[in-house]
């Protein structure tokens, strides 16, 4: 079953616009966190927020923010003012335990996410 | 600004051929992680380590192997290349503590002939 749900395949936004991209997770675990990476064409992957399940606020880091609702099991990230260079593949990652002291992180299968002048 | 390395960034080669994938932190993180990801698609994970002498196959069945003889370096070897090891091999760190996130390296693109 896929553990992580990125349901939008390919998303259009107007530069200075707002953009919300969705995930779903599916888990067991009482403790787990949730990420978001940034993979620009060059491949590299960039963290840009994590929000763990026991923290009540939601996450910010600068133009980005983290909607995590617990109950509904999802974690979507927010990019305000969006510019060109948010242009990029945007991947939803969860960590929970592994087993034998161990944490593994599942990824989504990515929205790529372009970014209109 | 995330200190690991991966060489080469790309590597186009024959099949048959022995290829290692080098990787590198300077961060001194006790976990390492290799990824393996095809153009488009989400990254699986094929090896991990929590430290020197450590090495552990993640979700995704692969063929390639890895080492892990010094904190900082993390290889993964294939003995023999296939047109089907054709991917994006991404490398990972982090620290023990369960909340920190994974730095990336730059990915090494395989192309197998």
């Amino acid at each position: 079953a896929q553990k992580i749900t990125q349901t939008q395949p390919g998303m259009f936004v107007q530069e200075k616009e707002a953009v919300t991209l969705d995930c779903t997770y599916d888990t067991s675990d009482q403790s787990y966190g949730l990420f978001w990476y940034k993979q620009p064409s060059s491949g590299e992957m960039i963290f840009l927020i994590y929000q763990g399940s026991y923290d009540e606020q939601n996450a910010t880091e600068g133009r980005y923010s983290l909607n995590f609702q617990k109950a509904r099991k999802s974690a979507n990230l927010v990019i305000s003012a969006s510019q060109l260079g948010d242009s990029a593949m945007y991947f939803c990652a969860m960590r929970e335990f592994a087993g034998a002291g161990s944490y593994q992180l599942t990824f989504g299968k990515g929205t790529k996410l372009s970014v209109i002048p | 600004e995330a200190d690991i390395y991966q060489t080469p960034r790309y590597l186009v080669i024959g099949t048959g051929k022995k290829i290692t994938l080098e990787c590198s932190q300077t961060m001194g993180h006790d976990k390492m992680y290799w990824y393996q990801q095809d153009p488009g698609m989400e990254l699986h994970l094929i090896h991990y380590s929590y430290g020197v002498n450590s090495t552990e196959k993640g979700d995704l069945s692969s063929e390639s192997t890895v080492s892990r003889i010094r904190t900082e370096h993390f290889p993964l070897t294939l003995e023999s290349a296939r047109p089907s090891h054709t991917s994006q091999y991404l490398c990972a760190s982090s620290e023990l503590a369960t909340n920190n996130e994974q730095f990336f390296g730059p990915g090494t693109r395989l192309t197998v002939l």
